[in-house]
């Protein structure tokens, strides 16, 4: 199975910040990351797709990056409905799995 | 609109079985695999497996083989998640979402919460 660390676990950010949350694969998974918003009592929301394609409707402050084993994640001037776990998920194959999440709070 | 809309909240007892649903609209149904997500209270998220929404086969992941059965019900554009013999731990948020030949996840239900308390 493919392990997915995430990190930072949790975040603070003043409004207008940039923000970075990385995802390390075991394994090399060719691009095949993508990236989810949740908020409290609320299901995932797709973000990023294929490292850096970002799905329709999602603001152009986020944006993503990598290769390899290694990814990033990035909002730049964080704004309030930011606050939110950020999730990093493989699919380059079975099973599916997901970082550990990062918890973006407001400073 | 493409949705996915999961049943409501349960209360179980330890031992007690769950049947917890979602229904798919807005696309066509066997277009599209459906998968399985668990979330418990303050944790991240673990993916349980997947159904073949056209043949109907599913694939549990390891921790989850057992206990749980993936089933549909094509016809009304439904998945079905049963727990049997539920246990503490399996008090959780259970997600389905769907994903295409692109393999992520694109939609996703609203999440059922299953309580399991004596």
């Amino acid at each position: 199975d493919i392990q997915m660390t995430q990190s930072p676990p949790s975040l603070s950010a003043s409004l207008g910040d940039k923000v970075t949350i990385t995802c390390q694969a075991s394994q090399n998974i060719n691009k095949y990351i993508a990236w989810y918003q949740q908020k409290p009592g609320k299901a995932p929301r797709l973000l990023i797709r294929y490292t850096s394609t970002l799905e329709s409707g999602t603001p152009s402050r986020f944006s993503g990056s990598g290769s390899g084993r290694d990814y990033s994640f990035s909002i730049s001037n964080v704004e309030s409905e930011d606050i939110a776990s950020y999730y990093c998920l493989q699919y380059v194959n079975l099973p599916r799995t997901f970082g550990g999440g990062t918890k973006l709070e407001l400073k | 609109q493409i949705q996915l809309v999961q049943s409501g909240p349960e209360l179980k007892k330890p031992g007690e079985s769950v049947k917890i649903s979602c229904k798919a609209s807005g696309y066509t149904f066997t277009d599209y695999a459906m998968h399985w997500v668990k979330q418990a209270p303050g944790k991240g998220l673990k993916w349980m497996g997947w159904i073949n929404t056209y043949t109907g086969k599913p694939t549990y992941a390891d921790d989850f083989k057992g206990r749980f059965v993936f089933s549909l019900e094509a016809s009304a554009s439904t998945a079905n998640l049963q727990i049997s013999n539920l246990k503490n731990e399996d008090t959780a948020t259970y997600f389905c979402a769907r994903s295409g030949t692109t393999r992520y996840f694109d939609y996703w239900g609203q999440g059922v919460m299953v309580t399991v308390s004596s």
